[in-house]
This record gives C-alpha cells, structure tokens and sequence, in this order.
C-alpha cells in the first residue's frame, strides 16, 4: 500500500496523560499536514510541513501540541497532559506541491478519559 | 478568512435519479476548490479539484462539479445515483492569503436508496 499511513489506528487515554501519534506520508511527496476532525464537523487545519521545516501552525494547536518531521519523511504529533477536549479524529495528509490534492490518511482516532 | 458553506446536512436521491451537493466559498483571489467523501471508518478519498480552466471539472466514480465564479458555488453533481455513493461529502477551498491549508465545510452526508 502507497497511501498515507497512520498509527495507532485509536488510542484510549485517561487525562492528563501524553499521546504520539506517527504519520508516513507518501514516499515522493514533500509536503505534510495535520488535521483535527470532530463528529459533525469537516477536518480543521493544525499544522503543515515542507520537508522538515514546519511552516505553519494553526491558533488551534496550543502549547500542548508539538509537531515534528524530524528528517523530511514521516511526523509525529504529540499532545502533552490531553484533556477531554482533546478526543477527536486526527488526520495526516500529503501533497506533492501546493496546487496538488492532499492525500489523507485512515487517521488516529483519540479518546480522552 | 476563506470559508466553506455546505447548506445541506444531509441529501437524499433515489437510485438512478441525478444527484446534486450544494457549496459556496469565500475566499481572498482565485480558489482552489476540492471535494473528498469519506466511507464510515476510512479516512477522505479525493474526488476532484478545479484550479483553473474549464468551469466544469471531472473526477472519480462519474461525478463532476460546476465552478460559478459570480455565485461562488462548486456544486457536486453525478447524472445517475448508484446505491454505493452514499457516503459524506466535503468541500474544502484553498485561497490567496489562506496559507497552505484546505478549509473544510461541514460535510453533506448523502444517502442513495433504492
């Protein structure tokens, strides 16, 4: 399979605990993003990457999210003393260049007890 | 800000029948304008895109979608309903200003009965 993978598939958590969650994009494509999909609502941008650099960030992603590409091919994305809020769907994507769809992953669905 | 209206929360069409999903967007210069639908449990499938050209876009699975410019609608059509779409849809829009992110309207779950 080629296509944007993630892991854990779900992860249960109490709070207050700390979670990582990894992404493998497609092979050839340079850039990476993170998104947040709660029930009801269409996926909400968190983060964007070209290459190892992380060019944007959105007002979502508090102190408590931190991103990495540490070597321009697979993310991380962990969330430090997560809150019951924090329980949503995340999803990674991956695009060859700007004007080119992203490609999404099955994403990480997280519970927060 | 860019923004993505989908008006109706759900779309119901017989087997057979023409099917339409409703968008608007608000953007700063030209759009970039997306569909995706997500199966339950799967992640979003990308289903066409317009960037430029023809107002009338292509993609996946016989669907096709309508770039209006001075209504600022890319409407989702398929002329024939199979069983198999009923999925939800996304819009989502790209614009000069909005960086590289997609912003997503709220989705359309559509249901294609028999």
């Amino acid at each position: 399979d080629t296509g944007v993978s993630q892991d854990p598939r779900h992860k249960i958590t109490k709070r207050g605990q700390n979670v990582t969650f990894r992404c493998d994009p497609i092979s050839e494509h340079n850039r990476l993003y993170w998104y947040r999909q709660t029930l009801g609502q269409g996926p909400e941008f968190l983060t964007y990457f070209q290459n190892e650099a992380q060019l944007e960030k959105s007002r979502l992603l508090s102190d408590r999210f931190s991103a990495e590409r540490p070597k321009g091919s697979f993310s991380t994305l962990e969330i430090q003393r997560t809150e019951q809020g924090d329980s949503a769907m995340y999803l990674c994507a991956s695009s060859q260049n700007l004007n080119n769809e992203q490609f999404f992953g099955p994403g990480t669905r997280l519970t927060v007890l | 800000a860019q923004s993505v209206a989908q008006p109706e929360d759900q779309v119901n069409v017989a087997e057979g029948n023409p099917l339409t999903v409703k968008c608007t967007y608000s953007v700063s210069g030209n759009p970039y304008l997306f569909w995706y639908v997500q199966y339950p449990n799967r992640g979003l499938q990308f289903l066409l895109k317009y960037i430029t050209g023809d107002n009338l876009v292509k993609g996946s699975y016989g669907f096709e979608a309508e770039f209006n410019k001075s209504q600022t609608s890319f409407h989702l059509k398929k002329p024939s309903a199979l069983v198999s779409d009923s999925a939800l849809y996304f819009c989502a829009v790209r614009g000069l200003g909005g960086g590289n992110k997609l912003t997503f309207g709220t989705g359309t779950q559509l249901k294609v009965e028999l």
